[in-house]
C-alpha cells in the first residue's frame, strides 16, 4: 500500500501560470482533503471531498479548483497562480466514518515568483 | 469559528526529559482531536486520536489527554530522544469532516 501520493514534490511557477497539483490513495477512502501550510498559521483546508462525485469549499478556496476524478483521485488547480499562492499543499484521506482519522500525503512544495 | 493554539511555538530539552505540549481550542463542541507529527520537508504522521468521550489516548512513550469543558488538550512525552525532535500539531474535529490546526510546537531534544 502506498497510501496517499502526491504529484509533482516541488514546482516552480511563474505569476499567471496554471498548474493541476495530483493526489491520489489506495486505502478505498470516501473523503479526501486538500490544506495548504504556511509559516506559523498550522494547516488551512481549502477544499474537500466527502465522498464521489461531492466537493466543498473550506477556510480558504479563493484561487482554487478541485476535481473528484474518481474514488482514488482527488486533483487541484491553480488557475492564475500568484505570489500568494507560494505554500506547501498536502492531501489527505479518511475512510473511517467513526474517528474520521486523516491519513495525509508527503506534500508539494509550490513557489510562485 | 474554531482556533486552535499551541504553546509554546518551540522548546528545546535534553534527552530524557520528560516534556508536555499543549493544545488549547475556543469551541469545546468537539468530535476529536489529532495530534501528529512532522519531520523537516515531509507530511503528518498521525499519533494519537482521542474521541470526545474520551479522557486519553496511549501510545508507547506518548499520552495524550482531553479536557472537552476547559478547551485543552495535552501531549505528554516519556523519557525524551532525540528522535523525537519534530514539530508536533494538535487538530481539532468539529463537524466529522473537517479539521482545525493549531500551529505547531517545534521540539528539539539534544543528545
Amino acid at each position: 500500500n502506498a497510501g496517499v501520493t502526491q504529484t509533482p514534490k516541488f514546482q516552480v511557477l511563474k505569476t499567471g501560470q496554471s498548474m493541476t497539483l495530483q493526489c491520489a490513495q489506495d486505502m478505498n477512502h470516501n473523503s479526501m482533503y486538500w490544506y495548504r501550510q504556511d509559516p506559523g498559521m498550522g494547516l488551512r483546508l481549502i477544499y474537500y471531498s466527502a465522498s464521489e462525485g461531492t466537493t466543498d469549499k473550506g477556510e480558504v478556496p479563493n484561487g482554487y479548483n478541485v476535481s473528484r476524478l474518481n474514488k482514488r483521485e482527488f486533483s487541484l488547480r491553480l488557475e492564475s497562480a500568484a505570489p500568494s499562492q507560494t505554500s506547501v499543499y498536502f492531501c489527505a484521506s479518511t475512510g473511517d466514518l467513526v474517528s474520521y482519522e486523516q491519513y495525509f500525503g508527503p506534500g508539494t512544495r509550490l513557489t510562485v515568483t | 469559528k474554531q482556533e486552535v493554539t499551541q504553546i509554546p511555538a518551540a522548546l528545546s530539552v535534553p534527552e530524557g526529559e520528560n516534556l508536555v505540549l499543549n493544545c488549547s481550542f475556543t469551541d469545546s463542541a468537539i468530535y476529536n482531536l489529532q495530534w501528529f507529527r512532522q519531520d523537516p520537508g515531509k507530511g503528518l504522521t498521525s499519533l494519537l486520536l482521542i474521541q470526545s468521550s474520551q479522557r486519553e489516548q496511549t501510545s508507547g512513550r506518548l499520552n495524550a489527554s482531553l479536557d472537552k469543558s476547559s478547551g485543552r488538550s495535552t501531549l505528554y512525552i516519556a523519557a525524551s530522544q532525540p528522535g523525537d525532535s519534530a514539530t508536533y500539531l494538535c487538530a481539532v474535529n468539529n463537524a466529522g469532516n473537517m479539521l482545525t490546526f493549531g500551529g505547531g510546537t517545534r521540539l528539539m531534544v539534544k543528545p
